[in-house]
């Protein structure tokens, strides 16, 4: 089993919906959360930032963690046109003597069609 | 400000052949990294420097060499190039390596071996 599973899509959505993006993880050391949104020919940008459970809301997007389940999901409301990318979910631990560890999802392809 | 800016955008090279890949980045960040992005393999990190004066290798560091050059500049270099590092490469900054410091990448440059 893999540490991160995303599911790659892609996935396409009309202009409105809601949109609901996940990743499991297994490795339970796990306590920061990220997802990074990435256009076309561009590098990723950090989206939302969570540590540990519960829920994040910054504008349209809700990231949520549920570690008893080593769940993970971004919520994306009234979907634009302008949010078609590839969505990253990453998440990180800073283990015992120094050591630390980030790892990345694969990546869901989103279209939004107007 | 700028972020992390990666030159060239693009570059082909012919099996063998050498190239270095610049970074530079301008928030003050102690923390760079190099990372490749292949279709189905998502983000791979190739080497970092936790901070000026050190480099360590990553997930997948052969045929690669790094150079951190000072504080803001972190280059990648391939000695000699072979089809299999064909690829987009990536370049990172945080603030220092642990999992309260996102990372923030440049743009990309889009290389390919023949």
């Amino acid at each position: 089993q893999k540490e991160v599973e995303q599911d790659p899509g892609p996935l396409s959505v009309p202009e409105g919906a809601i949109v609901s993006l996940n990743c499991t993880y297994s490795n339970s050391a796990f306590q920061y959360f990220m997802w990074y949104r990435q256009y076309s020919r561009k590098g990723p940008e950090l989206l939302m930032y969570t540590y540990s459970s519960g829920n994040k809301e910054d504008g349209r997007f809700t990231a949520q963690v549920d570690k008893s389940s080593k769940y993970i999901s971004l919520f994306i409301r009234d979907s634009q046109p302008s949010d078609s990318a590839t969505y990253l979910c990453a998440m990180s631990a800073n283990s015992g003597a120094g050591s630390y560890q980030l790892t990345f999802g694969k990546g869901t392809k989103l279209s939004v069609i107007p | 400000n700028a972020g992390v800016t990666q030159t060239p955008k693009f570059q082909v090279l012919k099996t063998g052949q050498s190239m270095t890949l610049q970074c530079a980045q301008d928030m003050n960040h102690n923390s760079m990294y190099w990372y490749r992005q292949d279709p189905g393999m998502g983000l791979r990190l190739i080497y970092y420097s936790a901070s000026e004066g050190t480099t360590d290798k990553g997930e997948v560091p052969n045929g690669y060499n790094v150079s951190r050059l000072n504080k803001r500049e972190f280059s990648l270099r391939l000695e000699s190039a072979a089809p299999s590092q064909t690829s987009v490469y990536f370049c990172a900054s945080s603030t220092v390596r642990d999992g309260n410091s996102p990372l923030h990448f440049g743009n990309g440059t889009r290389l390919t071996v023949t």
